[in-house]
């Protein structure tokens, strides 16, 4: 079956755009992740969503990143005023649910490359 | 100082050693401590997860979790060509989930 897939793959913006990263989780799949891995780096919890509602967004670094995930299954990641530090891979993850440890099935990330 | 803590290597042995990866951790609230594989330009894969001190064993990986020295190991016995990517140990407090930097291996034939 399909996996969690996002776009683009790559996005190259300059310094000040606003850019829009996009997640599709597995289809019944309520809890939803963006992480942030830098070179060399592990993924950095950025922000959970269970359905709808974002649970959990202590990781946002700062007020130009913001998350929506409006009818409760894609997710969108905008970074405003975009910055050289905000070049990264970002990545989401789905899993079934809250309860317990659910399995986190990881998309092959957008790398975002800030000229 | 970092929630989690893994020599990023870089790893490099002889198909059929035995590799050993670590990582050690400070907060003793974490809950689950897991193991991903991540392939270059791939997201992480789950290999295994444990909940509680002791071993946990699949196949040719061994996860061991020491809860009173807040240390973590993954052993890959028979190591293979295609054992070759980043190991990332990760642990979770509720939903935040906390990953190492990630140890290369390369498992030369």
């Amino acid at each position: 079956g399909a996996g969690v897939s996002q776009t683009p793959s790559n996005k190259v913006t300059e310094k000040g755009k606003y850019v829009e990263l996009r997640c599709d989780p597995i289809s019944g799949h309520t809890a939803l992740y963006w992480y942030r891995q830098s070179l060399g780096q592990g993924p950095e919890f950025l922000i959970y969503f269970q359905g709808t509602g974002a649970a959990d967004d202590s990781g946002l670094p700062n007020d130009r990143f913001f998350a929506v995930r409006p009818e409760g299954s894609v997710s969108t990641l905008k970074i405003q005023r975009t910055e050289r530090g905000d070049s990264a891979v970002y990545l989401c993850a789905s899993s079934l649910g809250p309860q317990g440890l659910n399995e986190q099935f990881f998309g092959p990330g957008t790398r975002l490359t800030v000229l | 100082q970092k929630e989690v803590e893994q020599d990023p290597g870089p790893l490099s042995v002889p198909e059929g050693a035995i590799v050993s990866l670590n990582c050690t951790y400070s907060n003793s609230a974490f809950q689950y401590f897991m193991w991903y594989r991540q392939y270059s330009r791939k997201g992480p894969e789950l290999l295994m997860y444990t909940y509680s001190s002791g071993n946990k064993e699949d196949g040719r990986f061994t996860a061991q979790v020491d809860k009173s020295s807040k240390y973590i190991s993954l052993f890959i016995r028979d190591s293979q060509p295609s054992d070759s990517a980043t190991y990332l140990c990760a642990m979770n407090t509720g939903n935040q989930f906390y990953f190492g930097t990630g140890t290369s291996l390369t498992v030369i034939p």
